[in-house]
C-alpha cells in the first residue's frame, strides 16, 4: 500500500540558507500535519492543513511557512535557517474524523545545517 | 493544553518477560490516545489507538494497552518480549472534540529487550 512520501530524505544546508521539505500524503488523504523532532526528542507539532487550508498551527517559526496544494501534496519552506533547526521534520497524513482518524507517518527529512 | 508525560527514559526487559511502558496524560474532554514506535532513523509507526469503547486495546505486533480514566493512563503492554520490540516508543494524545486533530507525544521511551 502507499504510504507518506517525503523528499528529499537527507538534506544539508548552510546557516542563513533556505529549504523545502515537501510530502506527499497517501492518496485520498486530506490532512497533512508536520512534526519537528530535535535530537533525543519528541515529536513537536508544527502546523496542519485539511483541504488545503491551514487547520492549526503550533510552534513553527515566523521563518517557516507552509501550504498545501490542490494535489494535496504539502511543501514546508525554511529561511534564515539556524542550527538549532537540524532536527527530523516528519510528515503525516489522515483522513476522517473521530473514530477512524489515524495518523500515518513519512520516514521523514533529516535536516542538518552546518 | 494538553501533553503527555512517559515517566521512564529508559526499559530493560528480558526476551520472553512481559514488558510495561507507562504513560499518563492530561487533555480537555475526552481523550484519543495513540502509540507510536520509531526504530532508527525511520519514522514513526502506529501501533494502536484507544477512542472509545474497551478499555483494553489490541494493536500491531502482540501489544497491547489499558485505558485507565481514573488515573489518567494508557500504558503499553506486551505478554512476552521479542529482541526485535526494541525500539523508542512514544505515547500520544488529542483531545476527542474540538477542531484541533494534531497529536501531543510524550518524551519517549526506549524499551531494550535483552536475549
Amino acid at each position: 500500500a502507499a504510504g507518506v512520501i517525503q523528499s528529499p530524505r537527507h538534506l544539508i544546508k548552510e546557516k542563513r540558507e533556505t529549504a523545502t521539505l515537501k510530502c506527499y500524503p497517501i492518496p485520498r488523504h486530506d490532512t497533512v500535519y508536520w512534526y519537528q523532532q530535535g535530537p533525543g526528542q519528541d515529536p513537536q507539532f508544527l502546523i496542519s492543513f485539511y483541504e488545503k487550508m491551514q487547520s492549526d498551527k503550533g510552534s513553527i517559526p515566523d521563518r517557516f511557512s507552509a501550504q498545501q496544494f490542490s494535489d494535496y501534496h504539502s511543501e514546508l519552506n525554511m529561511s534564515s535557517l539556524e542550527l538549532g533547526d537540524s532536527a527530523l521534520y516528519f510528515c503525516a497524513s489522515s483522513s476522517g474524523q473521530g473514530l477512524n482518524e489515524k495518523l500515518f507517518f513519512g520516514s521523514g527529512t533529516q535536516l542538518s545545517v552546518l | 493544553a494538553q501533553s503527555v508525560a512517559q515517566p521512564e527514559d529508559q526499559v530493560n526487559v528480558a526476551e520472553g518477560n512481559p514488558l510495561t511502558v507507562k504513560c499518563t496524560y492530561s487533555v480537555s474532554g475526552n481523550p484519543y490516545l495513540f502509540w507510536y514506535v520509531q526504530y532508527p532513523n525511520r519514522g514513526l509507526q502506529f501501533l494502536l489507538k484507544y477512542i472509545t469503547g474497551d478499555n483494553l486495546v489490541k494493536g500491531s505486533y502482540g501489544f497491547e494497552a489499558e485505558f485507565n480514566k481514573s488515573q489518567t493512563s494508557f500504558h503499553l503492554k506486551k505478554p512476552s518480549a521479542l529482541v526485535s520490540d526494541s525500539a523508542l516508543y512514544f505515547c500520544a494524545v488529542r483531545a476527542g472534540s474540538g477542531s484541533a486533530r494534531q497529536l501531543t507525544f510524550g518524551s519517549g521511551t526506549q524499551l531494550t529487550v535483552l536475549p
